[in-house]
């Protein structure tokens, strides 16, 4: 079975600093990762995704993600906080079937100005 | 595109009330799914489709129904509302009826039960 771990449920970070959000899976076949991100009060939309192509992924708005296989890790990173920034991340893993995606429980993100 | 609808954006039901939340997509997505998302608990999986005439549980199904007559529609019923499923609810879907595809998500609503 897969799953997903997101440590820490709240980063807060002064705008200009790193943001480093971390994500832990696990999975028996060869995964496909992704970042989704939460806005307040809306749905979810897809940050980036990881299939195989290549171990840096770049996303959205900055971001970026590198798989890391022998640490089981997808953590997403953007160099310099945004005050837009602020929402709530999700890290997600599926396979290459109909299995559906597992979410983690989300890291809400906050910039302090 | 429309992308992905739903109805309504709030509702407020009293225990053991049923109701019939709605989600529709306009890009002919085979997959499609619904999640409820609640405080520390990030998203969970209800139940969701791989096409048209085909539905499966995820992790979360008690209490809900769904059925999936078109490739747009899939409706999600709740038959006896309980305090329990006060929660934000999302539908989304992707194509190819493969969930490693992007899933675009619906705005969500958002029910209280009393």
């Amino acid at each position: 079975a897969q799953s997903v771990t997101q440590l820490g449920s709240h980063v807060s970070v002064s705008e200009g600093a790193l943001v480093l959000l971390r994500c832990n899976y696990s999975s028996s076949v060869p995964p496909y990762l992704f970042w989704y991100v939460q806005y307040p009060n809306q749905g979810l939309q897809l940050l980036l995704k990881y299939t195989s192509a290549a171990t840096l992924v770049k996303g959205i708005n900055g971001f970026e993600a590198e798989f890391k296989k022998s640490e089981t890790s997808f953590h997403l990173t953007k160099p310099s906080a945004h005050m837009s920034d602020a929402a709530e991340y999700f890290c997600a893993v599926g396979d290459s079937g109909n299995t559906p995606l597992v979410f983690g429980k989300g890291t809400r993100l906050s910039v302090i100005a | 595109n429309a992308g992905v609808t739903q109805t309504p954006k709030f509702q407020v039901l009293k225990t053991g009330q049923s109701m019939t939340l709605q989600c529709a997509q306009d890009m002919n997505h085979e997959y499609m799914s619904w999640y409820r998302q609640d405080p520390g608990m990030g998203l969970r999986l209800i139940h969701y489709s791989v096409g048209a005439g085909i539905t499966d549980q995820g992790e979360v199904p008690n209490g809900y129904n769904v059925s999936r007559s078109t490739t747009e529609d899939f409706p999600l019923r709740l038959l006896s509302a309980a305090p329990s499923q006060t929660s934000v609810y999302f539908c989304a879907s992707s194509r190819g009826g493969k969930t490693y595809n992007e899933q675009f998500f619906g705005p969500g609503t958002r029910l209280t039960v009393l």
